[in-house]
């Protein structure tokens, strides 16, 4: 069992649509982390987060400690939020990558 | 905006070849990182740097890897022998403080083509 999961693989969304990308863990971590990675590969780290709640522009990122849970939410999806979207764990110094959910917006 | 810089982007090198993969981290950060990501499949986590020693590492680093920081800016990666399933991408990243108080900051990536 892979222990960082994320749901969907993939998601097709319509412009102006809110999304919603889910990510569960089954190990102790330290904090929680959103990253998006873009078609030519580069990776850039839009969230950490270790309680609670945090939001920046139209991303809005969640997590519960108790549920080993985390969420991902675009508001007013765009095109150029087209991308792959990584939820991973930290403890100290390492990390572990869920698989990514492939999002698409259509004009 | 301060960045991660990797190079070369791309690197074809032979099989059992050694390969130097380069990076120079943020100035002012302190803890180093490198992953790897076999097409199509996720990224993975090879090893952490702090204070000139390896502070974590994977099973997948193993003693055909190594790491090194020659000199107050670069952060290598060497691959001792290369062989066929090396080829991935590898991300170089960085950060002030160790992954439970601050975010790291990734490079664009090295693309290894192991022939």
């Amino acid at each position: 069992k892979n222990e960082v999961e994320q749901s969907p693989q993939n998601l097709t969304a319509q412009e102006g649509e809110f999304i919603t990308i889910n990510c569960s863990y089954s190990v102790g971590i330290s904090a929680l982390h959103w990253l998006q990675q873009h078609p030519g590969g580069g990776i850039v780290s839009l969230f950490m987060l270790s309680s609670g709640k945090k939001k920046h522009g139209r991303l809005i990122a969640t997590i519960n400690i108790q549920e080993k849970h985390s969420s991902l939410h675009i508001t007013a999806s765009h095109p150029r939020d087209s991308a792959v979207y990584i939820c991973a764990v930290s403890g100290n110094n390492d990390m572990r990558f869920g698989a990514g959910t492939r999002l698409t917006v259509k004009p | 905006e301060p960045e991660v810089t990797q190079t070369p982007s791309h690197q074809v090198t032979q099989m059992g070849q050694e390969v130097i993969l380069r990076c120079v981290p943020i100035s002012n950060h302190l803890y180093f990182y490198w992953y790897r990501q076999i097409l199509g499949q996720k990224v993975e986590f090879l090893v952490s740097f702090y204070n000139n020693e390896i502070s974590e590492k994977s099973e997948i680093f193993d003693d055909q890897f190594s790491v090194e920081r020659p000199d107050g800016s670069n952060f290598t990666l060497k691959i001792r022998s290369t062989k066929l399933e090396d080829s991935a991408m590898y991300f170089c990243a960085s950060s002030q403080q160790i992954l439970s108080n601050q975010p790291q900051h990734f490079g664009d990536g090295t693309r290894l083509s192991i022939l």
